[in-house]
């Protein structure tokens, strides 16, 4: 159990775009999901942190406009950037909590998702 | 100061060594603490999970946290060549909603 899928593994889109990820809890209900962006041989970013429902709540210095979350479901979080430029080129990865283990409530990650801006 | 300190590595062992990490944290506040792993290009997987002072152990791995000295490791028994991969540290503090933050990662190299 607690398996946490995203899509696609890999995009490449041209400067100026738009590219959408999905992240998917495939076998629970995540209340809470989180959307991390890491560089090579870094460490992960936290970017926001996503509730079903309700806005995402949004590190200090990530631009909310341009890094587009939207948890609709329990099931489903989207991260959209826009308008995307070379800087932007980056490993993303969610993930998700079960919140019904109590207080432990560990987060799984998803696989990731390579984006290159061209 | 960051809040959680991680040597960067990286570590090269021999094949059936132990492997030894450690994270360091400024923040007396976090209760939780996590070790995951991550290979090359794939999203991170949680190997253990601590809340309190002590050790735990699942397997090859004992994860340990000292909280008087704000001071986590990881050891890893009878190391595999399948074992190199980046190991970062994770605490939290309260809630299971909470953000965790994450040391820098450590790169393990172990060779045949």
């Amino acid at each position: 159990g607690a398996v946490v899928s995203q899509h696609p593994s890999w995009v490449i889109c041209k400067s100026g775009t738009s590219v959408k990820i999905e992240c998917r809890s495939l076998d629970f209900q995540a209340t809470t999901m989180f959307w991390y962006r890491q560089f090579p041989k870094q460490s992960l970013m936290l970017m926001a942190t996503s509730n079903e429902g309700s806005k995402a709540t949004y590190e200090q210095g990530v631009e909310k406009d341009k890094f587009l979350i939207n948890h609709a479901s329990l099931t489903l979080s989207t991260l959209t950037v826009t308008s995307a430029h070379p800087e932007d080129s980056s490993f993303y990865i969610c993930s998700a909590t079960l919140p019904e283990r109590g207080p432990t409530g560990e987060q799984y990650f998803g696989p990731g998702t390579r984006l290159t801006v061209t | 100061q960051k809040e959680v300190e991680q040597d960067p590595g990286p570590l090269s062992v021999p094949e059936g060594a132990i492997v030894s990490l450690n994270c360091t944290y400024s923040n007396s506040a976090f209760q939780y603490f996590m070790w995951y792993r991550q290979y090359s290009r794939k999203g991170p997987e949680l190997l253990m999970y601590t809340y309190s002072s002590g050790n735990k152990e699942d397997g090859r791995f004992t994860a340990q946290v000292d909280k008087s000295s704000k001071y986590i490791s990881l050891f890893i028994r009878d190391s595999q060549p399948s074992d190199s991969a980046t190991y970062l540290c994770a605490i939290r503090l309260g809630a299971a909603g909470n953000k965790l933050t994450f040391g820098g990662g450590t790169r393990v190299l172990v060779k045949p």
